[in-house]
């Protein structure tokens, strides 16, 4: 078992530029979620998947931000254009099918910095 | 919205004391979990609490729950230096909206 799978691992890039995260969850997993941390605002949740259907994506900042998940194992995350409070680390993690038991399987972030 | 709060925020402790992390969460929900991060790395689980009343223990760690008052416990015994992290609660609030407590940043000094 690989874990969930992120990358880059880092980024850095300039305002205004597209970023795109990649992830992909623990195979056999059907809910992905997106985390963002801060040490302003700790870990909040941009959205989560369940089955690949977007389920809540109140936790998306504005419009730049966006998710996909084509298949039951890749999603992006993408900010268009990138701003200097995007800067944080950004979590993927899945979990496993049933009555919600499973906790979530992390994966080792993207640090993204937006100079 | 759900809302999961945590306290104390930072927490420094001497080694071999005990000492208790409290979560406390806005709307029913039987499904509690803790979480252990250590700085610049990713989060790993380290309970599930699915019902009221469960307890799990893990070494010097255990966790407790009381959805009627909305509340779990991580209670630390005879704390070690290797214990020194940072411990989230999330509560599932339905359907896998997963919401997270701002987190104890635990400092275990010898």
């Amino acid at each position: 078992d690989a874990g969930v799978i992120q990358s880059p691992r880092h980024e850095v890039t300039e305002m205004g530029q597209e970023v795109t995260l990649r992830c992909k969850p623990i195979s056999g997993h059907n809910s992905l979620f997106w985390y963002r941390q801060t040490m302003m605002r700790g870990l909040e949740l941009l959205i989560y998947f369940n089955n690949n259907v977007p389920i809540d994506d109140s936790g998306m900042p504005e419009d730049r931000f966006s998710a996909k998940m084509p298949n039951a194992s890749f999603s992006t995350l993408k900010i268009q254009p990138s701003e200097p409070r995007d800067s944080a680390v950004y979590f993927c993690a899945s979990s496993a099918p049933g009555q919600g038991n499973s906790p979530l399987h992390f994966g080792n972030g993207t640090r993204l910095t937006v100079t | 919205e759900l809302k999961v709060e945590q306290n104390p925020l930072f927490l420094s402790m001497q080694e071999g004391k005990n000492y208790t992390i409290y979560c406390n969460y806005s709307t029913t929900s039987d499904r509690l979990y803790w979480y252990r991060q250590d700085p610049g790395k990713s989060l790993e689980s380290l309970f599930v609490l699915l019902s009221n009343g469960a307890v799990k223990q893990e070494g010097r760690l255990m966790a407790s729950l009381d959805t009627k008052a909305r509340l779990s416990t991580l209670h630390i015994t005879a704390a070690v230096h290797d214990l020194s992290a940072t411990y989230f609660c999330a509560v599932d609030g339905g359907g896998n909206d997963m919401r997270f407590g701002a987190g104890t940043r635990l400092t275990v000094k010898p």
